[in-house]
């Protein structure tokens, strides 16, 4: 069957450190992949899109990286904030219609 | 995102009533969308619209249905509440001209529906 699967557990780090957050998928074979940022009450906000043909992409603190034999996308901030807590959404992007298939998301939680 | 505003914010509604949800968007974007939210799930897509005359069903869109008044506003309704349906629902908008593929999504705040 098709899934994506994110941590669903919560991953605590300790501000400072790098977190890492994974995005893994079965049977897609996605030509792009996005990452987005949720705040409790808020709707999702892009982050970061990355193309099967590229292995890596930063924007500041933010990394992506794109695996497409290992199905497996990694999302990293370095130097971490206790204002980077939040739920962290990855979307497949699908066909030619371009339809979103979404992740449920990783809550992480930065440490003071 | 302001410029994507939905109403109500919250609605609290019993079993077989019609409920409408709203969507309006500042944003100049031709592409609508709307999803619900579940606790442990990803979002997941009811209905989008590419344009005022092109509405497609998503994933999920039994029991739903919309309705594209004009490119800014884009309804949701549920015709005959039932409980679960209870969720988080969001709009979203994208630009087609913006880069085809790359249809970055651009969120309202969300309308929280509990169907008693």
């Amino acid at each position: 069957s098709q899934k994506i699967e994110q941590n669903s557990e919560a991953l605590n780090i300790q501000e400072g450190k790098t977190a890492t957050l994974t995005c893994n998928y079965t049977n897609y074979s996605p030509a792009y992949l996005q990452w987005y940022r949720q705040d409790p009450g808020r709707g999702p906000v892009f982050l970061l899109l990355i193309r099967e043909n590229e292995k890596e992409k930063r924007k500041e603190r933010l990394k992506v990286t794109f695996d497409t034999t290992l199905k497996q996308s990694l999302f990293h901030i370095t130097a971490s904030q206790p204002a980077d807590s939040a739920t962290y959404l990855c979307a497949l992007i699908l066909g030619s219609n371009y339809q979103l298939i979404w992740g449920a998301g990783t809550k992480l939680i930065i440490k003071p | 995102d302001a410029d994507v505003t939905q109403t109500p914010r919250n609605r609290i509604t019993k079993t077989g009533k019609r409920i409408m949800l709203e969507c309006s968007q500042t944003k100049g974007h031709d592409r609508m969308y709307w999803y619900r939210q579940d606790p442990g799930l990803g979002l997941r897509l009811i209905y989008y619209s590419f344009d005022v005359k092109d509405i497609n069903k998503g994933e999920i869109s039994d029991g739903y249905s919309v309705s594209r008044q004009a490119q800014a506003k884009f309804s949701l309704s549920l015709e005959s509440a039932i409980p679960n349906q209870t969720a988080l629902y969001f709009c979203a908008t994208s630009d087609s001209r913006a880069g085809g593929p790359t249809d970055t999504q651009y969120f309202g705040p969300g309308t929280r529906l509990t169907v008693l």
